[in-house]
């Protein structure tokens, strides 16, 4: 059964602790991976697509890689404003989009 | 602008009522996504569609039901049978055929009162 997995369920950092938030899966057949960031109340918003092993994609503060089985959100001097919860998902050749159950950071000042 | 619209943002329902949730997209997208989401948790699949005319049950259908009768517009119907739907409903579309990221709308609170 096609899953996405992510780890840890919540994340507290000090504001400039770096770290990373994990998201494997057991999709056969992988054909891409996102990362969303969605805060309290409101939708996903995109962050970024991952096409194939090896990829890897900066924006600010985050960078996101993939494996053949899972992707890492590393997340670097991280500041409060970063505080979210963080959502991967997989999309099917059947057209369904899975999403893993996130990772709620909080970072404090 | 382009987006994806959702309506209303807050909804109360009587048990036993049937309460239907607006999603109306104009980024000429053909699929489109509904899913539900409890706190604390991660989106859960409800229906998708990937065409007009047509669409297919996700993971937890039981209790709801769409139409896709136009590009643009997936309403998604909370009927009584759905015994616990209070929940966050998030609605999304994407193109199809290729590897794009799905947008999102921002999501229709639903409590039953």
């Amino acid at each position: 059964e096609d899953q996405v997995t992510q780890s840890p369920e919540a994340l507290r950092l000090q504001e400039g602790e770096s770290s990373s938030l994990n998201c494997s899966y057991t999709v056969s057949g992988l054909r891409g991976l996102f990362w969303y960031r969605q805060d309290p109340g409101k939708g996903p918003e995109f962050l970024f697509t991952l096409y194939s092993a090896g990829e890897e994609k900066e924006k600010e503060r985050l960078k996101a890689t993939l494996t053949k089985k899972e992707s890492f959100l590393h997340i670097t001097a991280p500041k409060p404003e970063d505080s979210a919860t963080y959502l991967c998902a997989a999309p099917r050749n059947t057209g369904k989009l899975i999403f893993g159950q996130g990772t709620t950071l909080q970072v404090k000042p | 602008d382009g987006g994806i619209t959702q309506s209303p943002k807050y909804l109360f329902r009587k048990e036993g009522q049937n309460v239907t949730l607006s999603c109306e997209q104009n980024l000429n997208h053909d699929a489109m996504y509904w899913y539900r989401q409890d706190p604390g948790q991660g989106l859960r699949l409800i229906y998708y569609s990937q065409i007009v005319n047509d669409f297919q049950k996700g993971d937890i259908a039981e209790g709801y039901s769409v139409s896709r009768e136009k590009k643009e517009s997936f309403p998604l119907t909370v009927t009584s049978a759905q015994k616990n739907p209070t929940a966050f409903y998030l609605c999304a579309s994407r193109l199809t055929g290729s590897l794009t990221e799905a947008f999102f709308g921002q999501g229709t609170r639903l409590t039953v009162v």
